[in-house]
C-alpha cells in the first residue's frame, strides 16, 4: 500500500463545478503540499499547510491531522483548472524528503 | 527571477551512453532535489542536497550520480543509460527543509 494515497485518479468536471480532490496518508507528517502539475509538464506549489485550512483565490485546502487526511477544493472549475493535481507529504521521521501521490488529472469542460 | 532552470527539455539516449541534466537556481537555496517522475507513479527522490560540497542518496539512486559544487548548481550524471531510466525528471530547491518547493520545468528522457 503506497504511504499516500490520493482519490480520484480521474476526474472530470463541467466549468463552474465545485471540486474535491483527497488525500490519505499513513506517516506520520510534520507539513503537507499541494503542487499542479500542468499539462506542459512543469510543477507549481499550490500550498503547503500542517494544520487547518489554507485558501487562495478559488483554491482551498483542508487537512484533519487525527484522521491522516487532506482535501483540496476547487470553487467555480474552469477549464484552466485542468491539470495534475499531486499531494505530497514530509514525513516527520527524521529523512528530508517529500513522499508523493501520484497525482490526481482532472479535466474541466466548457 | 529565474527560479530553477533546467537542461535539456527532451534527450534520447542510447543504451550504455552517459549525460548529465543541468539543474541551476538563482534564488540562494540551500536544499537541492532530484526526482523522477513515472507514468502513474509519485515523485521518486534521486539524491538530494542540503548544501554546497554536500549530497545524499534519495530512494532510488542506483545508475546516478551528483556534485554539488556551488549553491546554484546540481547537475545530475547518468552513466552507461538503460531503458529502466527512462522517465521524466525534475530539480526542485528549497530555502530549508520546512519550505515549499520551487520545481524546474522537467527533462523528457528515453533511453533506447
Amino acid at each position: 500500500k503506497n504511504e499516500v494515497e490520493q482519490s480520484p485518479q480521474n476526474l472530470t468536471a463541467q466549468e463552474g463545478e465545485f471540486i474535491t480532490i483527497n488525500c490519505s496518508y499513513s506517516v506520520g507528517i510534520s507539513a503537507l503540499h499541494w503542487l499542479q502539475q500542468h499539462p506542459g509538464g512543469g510543477i507549481v506549489s499550490l500550498f503547503m499547510l500542517s494544520s487547518g485550512k489554507k485558501k487562495h483565490g478559488r483554491l482551498i485546502a483542508t487537512i484533519n491531522i487525527q484522521e491522516k487526511h487532506s482535501s483540496l477544493h476547487i470553487t467555480a472549475s474552469h477549464p484552466r483548472d485542468s491539470a495534475v493535481y499531486i499531494c505530497a507529504v514530509r514525513s516527520s521521521g527524521g529523512y528530508n524528503k517529500l513522499i508523493f501521490g501520484a497525482g490526481t488529472r482532472l479535466a474541466v469542460h466548457p | 527571477n529565474a527560479g530553477v532552470t533546467q537542461t535539456p527539455k527532451f534527450r534520447i539516449l542510447k543504451i550504455g551512453q552517459s549525460m548529465t541534466l543541468q539543474c541551476t537556481q538563482d534564488m540562494n537555496h540551500n536544499y537541492m532535489y532530484w526526482y523522477r517522475q513515472d507514468p502513474g507513479m509519485g515523485l521518486k527522490l534521486i539524491y538530494y542536497s542540503v548544501g554546497a560540497g554536500i549530497t545524499d542518496k534519495g530512494e532510488v539512486p542506483n545508475g546516478y550520480n551528483v556534485s554539488r559544487s556551488t549553491t546554484e548548481d546540481f547537475p545530475l550524471r547518468l552513466e552507461l543509460a538503460a531503458p529502466s531510466q527512462t522517465s521524466v525528471y525534475f530539480c526542485a530547491s528549497s530555502y530549508d527543509r520546512a519550505d515549499g518547493y520551487t520545481f524546474g520545468s522537467g527533462t523528457r528522457l528515453t533511453v533506447v
